[in-house]
């Protein structure tokens, strides 16, 4: 069994449309996010998730909107995509107790042309 | 404001030795998590072993242990025995409280470890 799920794995779309990948866990845990992790690999947090409260980053553009319909679930939605959202998107998740390590999911490759 | 410093972009290690990674971090908190994961190149991150900024001794999970230096605020992951599956993207990351920014881990840039036969 998966722990954290991504869907999909790669995806590949032009400048200007608007996307979603979505994100499931089966751990039963109450705090999930969504990392960025760029060309030269370094992964910076977008957003955080906890018991229906969401903490917005604010470097991030308001094009990206997380959703949640239920506990298990955080899915990311892109509007007017741009060339420099081309990155890999982190899906994780924890038990949100303190200092609690985070189950990554695969991880997203999206690649905008 | 939380930061990881990982100064070694690349590092090489013979089979079956002892390899060292560099870790150091800046925080005002008192209270914090210190993390290790792994990306091999097929992407996934994979979680190694935690330190907590109250635990008196260092952290080990099998060939993995970490040496936490309070004072020199740094947290190096040492490999043992090293193997060449061990080849993959080291990344340390610093949680900071919970009630100040709300769990999200923060990553140093990384170190590609490279495992010779």
């Amino acid at each position: 069994d998966t722990a954290v799920s991504q869907t999909p794995k790669y995806l590949v779309t032009q400048m200007g449309n608007d996307k979603s990948i979505k994100c499931e866990q089966n751990l039963g845990h109450d705090t999930m996010y969504w990392y960025k992790q760029d060309s030269k690999k370094f992964l910076k947090i977008m957003f955080s998730y906890n018991n229906k409260e969401l903490i917005i980053n604010e470097t991030v553009p308001n094009r990206f909107s997380p959703k949640s319909p239920d506990k298990a679930h955080l899915n990311l939605h892109i509007n007017s995509l741009e060339l420099g959202d081309s990155a890999v998107y982190f899906c994780a998740s924890s038990p949100g107790t303190i200092f609690s390590e985070q189950y990554f999911g695969p991880g997203t490759r999206l690649t905008v042309t | 404001a939380q930061k990881i410093t990982q100064t070694q972009p690349g590092m090489f290690v013979q089979e079956k030795e002892a390899v060292t990674l560099d870790c150091t971090y800046d925080t005002s908190d008192q209270s914090y998590g210190l993390f290790w994961y792994k990306q091999p190149s097929s992407g996934e991150m994979i979680f190694l072993i935690y330190q907590g900024s109250y635990d008196e001794q260092n952290a080990t999970e099998g060939r993995y242990s970490l040496n936490f230096q309070k004072a020199r605020k740094s947290a190096n992951l040492v490999i043992s025995a090293s193997q060449l599956g061990d080849s993959a993207m080291y990344f340390c990351a610093i949680h900071p409280r919970r009630g100040g920014s709300q769990g999200n881990l923060i990553f140093g840039k990384g170190t590609k470890l490279s495992v010779k036969p």
